[in-house]
């Protein structure tokens, strides 16, 4: 069974950078899957941020307005996220998840991490 | 754009729920997608191309729908489906969006 695992600070600072970690379990990240980022607010419901393949190639989604990275360390076998210049509105409980490249669905996720941008 | 309708619906165990989730713009059945999530935990994949059932998800669970509609419907409603169900499209840019959401209760 597949598992993934978010780790990384609860807390930001205003304009700092929101910086988490996924590790992956029960599957190799090196497998012709994309791995993706995904955030849930209140207000603005499901958001993909992004996704990487263990090749390193990257696509994100546009309107985050801002240098998203997402990188890859395949010899802990496990992804990343940073996001920059953060704000309020980036408070949101952050996901991980595996998308079946068959179909470009979402059929693992992380149990999710609250991230909160305050000072 | 997804939109999901209604936004709450109100049912009592045994009835049937149907869901529904209208695209802006034609969807390739392919990817569609609906998700479960309930309070506290990850959303749950339900049914990828529109009308395939998850591993573990049974058959009360049914996905139909093609273009830019598309429908959920979970027949013998349990105490355990009372959750929120999203509808998800891979397209064009952004990627991946999903609906707003339905809450079942």
């Amino acid at each position: 069974q597949v598992q993934l695992q978010e780790s990384g600070p609860g807390l930001v600072k205003p304009s700092g950078t929101l910086s988490l970690t996924c590790a992956v379990s029960g599957a190799s990240i090196r497998t012709g899957n994309w791995w993706s980022w995904v955030r849930q607010t209140p207000g603005k419901g499901l958001e993909w941020i992004g996704e990487i393949f263990y090749s390193g190639k990257t696509n994100y989604n546009p309107s985050l307005k801002r240098p998203v990275t997402i990188s890859i360390d395949k010899s802990r076998n496990e992804f990343s996220l940073s996001l920059p210049s953060v704000t309020a509105a980036d408070t949101a409980v952050y996901y991980c998840a595996r998308i079946n490249g068959r179909g470009y669905y979402f059929d693992f996720w992380g149990q999710g991490s609250l991230v909160t941008v305050s000072s | 754009v997804l939109t999901q309708s209604p936004g709450t619906l109100s049912l009592s165990p045994g009835d049937t729920a149907s869901l529904s989730c209208r695209a802006s713009q034609a969807v390739d059945s392919t990817y569609l997608a609906w998700y479960q999530q309930k309070p506290g935990q990850a959303p749950r994949l339900l049914i990828y191309g529109a009308s395939s059932r998850a591993a573990g998800i049974p058959d009360r669970f049914v996905g139909s729908g093609s273009g830019t509609d598309f429908t959920l419907t979970i027949n013998k409603l349990e105490p355990g489906d009372f959750a929120v169900y999203y509808c998800q499209q891979f397209g064009n840019s952004p990627a991946y969006t999903f609906g707003q959401g339905t809450r079942l209760e």
